[in-house]
């Protein structure tokens, strides 16, 4: 299928917000996530927002949706070393199955 | 609080091998899935089950079968290993109706000689 689109890498200094940005291909998906991946380990469900809304927060991390530009960004506030992983942005995709994922951003936390 | 189980963790197969990967998950969900990961190509489908006793294909299914053993139990099989399926696997499980979070077992590191 087309790609998610996000950049491969992001460094951030500890304390600062992080920003992740992803553009998705369907306009009709319905949920959109937010995983993390830490080295070693399966994938983590971060958040997810429902295509009707603009905007999710949960404790650190904000969720930004644009349906217009399809455009997702995930903000995380005060950034800690332990946020140190490979992010992926996926769409659900028309069969209501399958999720579409990006290829992973990999966020690097710095003291 | 297992969640989604995989066996084994890790495994060196040689050419022509085969192999079943094992996936268990006890969260009561009606679809499982496998996907595959590989260094800058994200995760890819390879095979789902959206209810038990049903298999459909995903984006890269060539080489693999499935079986949805029960509705806990979905296992993924290599015929006949290739170098080109050296990857990370990994299974997910989600609750009834498409659309929901998908939840996802910590991975098979799979090495094909």
């Amino acid at each position: 299928g087309e790609d998610v689109e996000q950049s491969l890498f992001l460094s951030v200094r500890e304390g600062d917000s992080s920003v992740i940005n992803c553009t998705y291909t369907d306009s009709s998906s319905t949920y959109l996530y937010w995983y993390k991946q830490e080295p070693g380990a399966g994938l983590q469900l971060l958040t997810y927002i429902f295509s009707n809304m603009d905007m999710k927060q949960d404790q650190r991390l904000t969720v930004l949706l644009n349906k217009k530009d399809k455009h997702l960004s995930l903000r995380i506030a005060d950034t800690q070393t332990g946020d140190s992983a490979i992010y992926f942005c996926a769409e659900s995709l028309d069969s209501g199955y399958a999720l579409n994922f990006g290829k992973g951003t990999s966020l690097l936390v710095t003291p | 609080n297992a969640g989604v189980t995989q066996t084994p963790k890790f495994q060196v197969l040689k050419t022509g091998q085969s192999m079943t990967l094992q996936c268990a998950q006890d969260m009561n969900h009606n679809s499982m899935y496998w996907y595959r990961q590989d260094p800058g190509m994200g995760l890819r489908l390879i095979y789902y089950s959206a209810s038990e006793g049903t298999t459909d294909k995903g984006e890269v299914p060539n080489g693999y079968n499935v079986s949805r053993l029960n509705k806990r139990e979905f296992s993924l099989r290599l015929e006949s290993a290739a170098p080109s399926q050296t990857s990370v696997y990994f299974c997910a499980s989600s609750p009834p109706r498409g659309n929901q979070p998908q939840h996802f077992g910590d991975g098979t590191r799979l090495s094909i000689l």
